[in-house]
């Protein structure tokens, strides 16, 4: 059946370096992608998110990359900060027919000072 | 300020006790959800409602009900709830659903069944 996934559990990377979270799906006709960021204790954040219909998007340290030949969807977080330490879940939406939104089982980052 | 609200944020009850998540939103938002979230399933979604007295089903439904009487309020039902619901819950929302935009949580709500 369809789902959304993510290569890595757990990252750790050094304070500065730049990180990449990694996701597969596997609904070709998934229009929408997300990726959210979850601090302990509190609810998913949005980060950023790219439609079907591009390649990539860059937002503030963060960018958002999506290969639709492979099903690939990587969120590269550059410079990487303490702040940064989280789980990180990408999100697939099927299509605008149904409401339904599949999240990955998340990759937690950690920072190392 | 945006947000979403569940109420309560803990609670510890016994199996077959009927009880009612409460989650409120006040950015008129018309697509709302319910999740939950297990270690190492990540985060399921239960119900959805595309708009006023429209709900669905997604892909955990099972022993849940919801209701969307208003834009504003997605109450999550469990009627006779049992240990394999206690869990981690959240509600979201967002704008039309059409027009991919992403969702808002809320801070969750942790349900112990015994």
């Amino acid at each position: 059946g369809e789902s959304v996934g993510l290569h890595l559990p757990t990252l750790s990377v050094q304070e500065g370096d730049n990180s990449i979270i990694n996701c597969a799906y596997s609904n070709s006709a998934s229009d929408y992608f997300i990726w959210y960021k979850q601090e302990s204790g509190k609810g998913p954040q949005f980060i950023i998110d790219i439609r079907s219909n591009m390649d990539k998007r860059q937002g503030q340290r963060v960018t958002v990359l999506l290969n639709k030949t492979v099903k690939h969807l990587s969120l590269q977080i550059a410079a990487t900060q303490p702040g940064d330490s989280a789980v990180y879940f990408c999100a697939e939406k099927f299509s605008s027919n149904t409401g339904k939104l599949i999240f990955g089982q998340g990759t937690t980052l950690q920072v190392k000072p | 300020e945006a947000q979403v609200t569940q109420n309560p944020r803990y609670l510890i009850t016994v199996t077959g006790k009927k009880l009612t998540v409460t989650c409120s939103q006040n950015m008129n938002h018309e697509y709302m959800s319910w999740y939950r979230q297990d270690p190492g399933l990540g985060l399921r979604q239960i119900y959805y409602s595309m708009n006023v007295e429209v709900t669905d089903k997604g892909d955990v439904p099972e022993g849940y009900k919801v209701s969307r009487k208003e834009k504003r309020n997605f109450p999550l039902i469990l009627e006779s709830p049992s240990p394999n619901q206690t869990s981690l819950y959240f509600c979201a929302s967002s704008p039309l659903w059409g027009s991919n935009q992403p969702q808002h949580f809320g801070d969750g709500t942790r349900l112990s069944i015994l």
